[in-house]
């Protein structure tokens, strides 16, 4: 067990609708990141907040989103989905006070769009 | 895009053999690495990590070696177990403005025999 949950494990929803995926960092861990596995385009790193503020953008479509809550948990939103969003979607943690901080991930939540 | 999934190098090893699974990186200004084994419908497990000042660097069972000159990786695996059967990927921190989201590379899908 990594120390980071992310909910919900299982989802399945209909294409054009919307859905939060929630995840909660390891205790103590300020940083959040989130990454996008598929088939074809294997482990996609989305976006990183560090304490409440985005810290960088990786391939995150314009039709999602996320934010860092003062209590440090964060939220990916996934709105207008698509079939070709359906994917495992990770969060992972890390303290990132400095180098050599090791990434933590949890155990993703799995997404299917029909 | 990476190459991941159906698409993954695989590595067939028998129980009990060593294992030796490679890694190339594409950014020289990559200090910090990391070595992760992702089970099937988990999340990437931190295995070991390294930095650049280090070529070499050993765990339980398990051995990094870095080199820098040419930008590759290895993870080696000692007595090879069946609990070790799962897919490894290298990952690398780019420094970039404090960015430390991971870039993944393209993973290697590990079959132990027994």
């Amino acid at each position: 067990d990594s120390g980071v949950t992310q909910t919900p494990k299982h989802l399945i929803t209909a294409t054009g609708q919307r859905v939060t995926l929630r995840c909660s960092p390891r205790s103590g861990d300020l940083s959040v990141y989130w990454y996008q596995q598929s088939l074809d385009q294997g482990l996609q790193f989305l976006i990183q907040y560090y304490n409440g503020e985005e810290r960088a953008k990786g391939n995150i479509l314009e039709r999602f989103s996320a934010q860092q809550f003062p209590d440090l948990h964060s939220e990916l939103n996934l709105s207008s989905l698509e079939l070709g969003d359906s994917a495992l979607y990770f969060c992972a943690s890390s303290v990132a006070g400095g180098h050599g901080n090791t990434i933590y991930f949890g155990e993703g939540s799995w997404l299917t769009v029909v | 895009g990476e190459s991941v999934g159906l698409h993954l190098p695989t590595l067939s090893v028998q129980e009990g053999d060593n294992s030796i699974i490679n890694c190339a990186y594409s950014n020289s200004a990559s200090d910090y690495f990391i070595w992760y084994k992702q089970e099937s419908g988990k999340g990437p497990q931190f295995i070991i990590d390294i930095r650049s000042n280090m070529d070499k660097r050993q765990g339980q069972r398990v051995t990094v070696l870095l080199n820098k000159t040419v930008k590759h990786l290895s993870l080696q695996i000692a007595a090879t177990q069946p609990g070790d059967s799962a897919v490894y990927f290298c990952a690398a921190i780019i420094m970039d403005t404090g960015r430390r989201a991971l870039t993944f590379g393209s993973g290697t899908r590990l079959q132990v025999q027994p």
